[in-house]
């Protein structure tokens, strides 16, 4: 079946601290891969699509990366404005729609 | 630009009540999308129009209704809504299948 795991599930880190989430998954053939920031209580915040193995994209201190396996956010010196919940969404070749989601790694940044 | 916007942001309703949710967006994407989310879960997909006509409907019970009046609106009409149907209810478009999706910011349901 397919599948879309994220981890950690919850990352607290210090200020300045870098660190990566992971997003794996298991889908018959991948049209795309995105990254969403979501804020409580508010819409996902689009970041980055990744469609294929060897991809990577950059965003201040977030940069994004796809291998045929899994995903990685990397986050350079974070601050306490990154906090959120940071959602990963795979979509199939055969669905031009639907997006696989991921439950989702909560970031929380200390100062 | 790549705003899509939602109204009202809060809504809390009876169980009798009818009520409607809107979406719009002015980016000249051809797909619109309804997702439920539930606190702590990703979102979950209920309906997508493409060019106007409803293409993906996720077996969402009948009392959730949707409606596309025209390339930049999407409504969804509630009547007779559950207590288990409170959650935020997320818009969202693309240019078309396949491209990505931009969320608006949702509606917060309260269903008593």
């Amino acid at each position: 079946e397919d599948q879309v795991t994220q981890s950690p599930e919850a990352l607290r880190l210090q200020e300045g601290e870098s660190s990566s989430l992971n997003c794996s998954y298991t889908v018959s053939g991948l049209r795309g891969l995105f990254w969403y920031r979501q804020d409580p209580g508010k819409g996902p915040e689009f970041l980055f699509t990744l469609y294929s193995a060897g991809e990577e994209k950059e965003k201040e201190r977030l940069k994004a990366t796809l291998t045929k396996k899994e995903s990685f956010l990397h986050i350079t010196a974070p601050k306490p404005e990154d906090s959120a919940t940071y959602l990963c969404a795979v979509q199939e070749v055969d669905s031009s729609y639907k997006l696989i989601f991921g439950s989702g790694t909560r970031l929380l940044v200390r100062p | 630009d790549t705003e899509v916007t939602q109204t009202p942001k809060h809504l809390v309703m009876g169980m009798t009540n009818k009520k409607s949710l809107k979406c719009e967006q002015h980016m000249g994407h051809r797909a619109m999308y309804w997702y439920k989310q539930k606190a702590k879960k990703p979102p979950e997909l209920m309906f997508v129009y493409s060019y106007e006509k409803l293409s993906i409907n996720e077996s969402v019970p009948s009392r959730f209704s949707p409606e596309c009046p025209n390339s930049s609106l999407l409504n969804l009409h509630l009547h007779a809504l559950q207590p288990e149907d409170s959650a935020l209810y997320l818009c969202a478009s693309s240019y078309s299948g396949g491209e990505t999706q931009y969320f608006g910011p949702g509606t917060r349901l309260l269903v008593l």
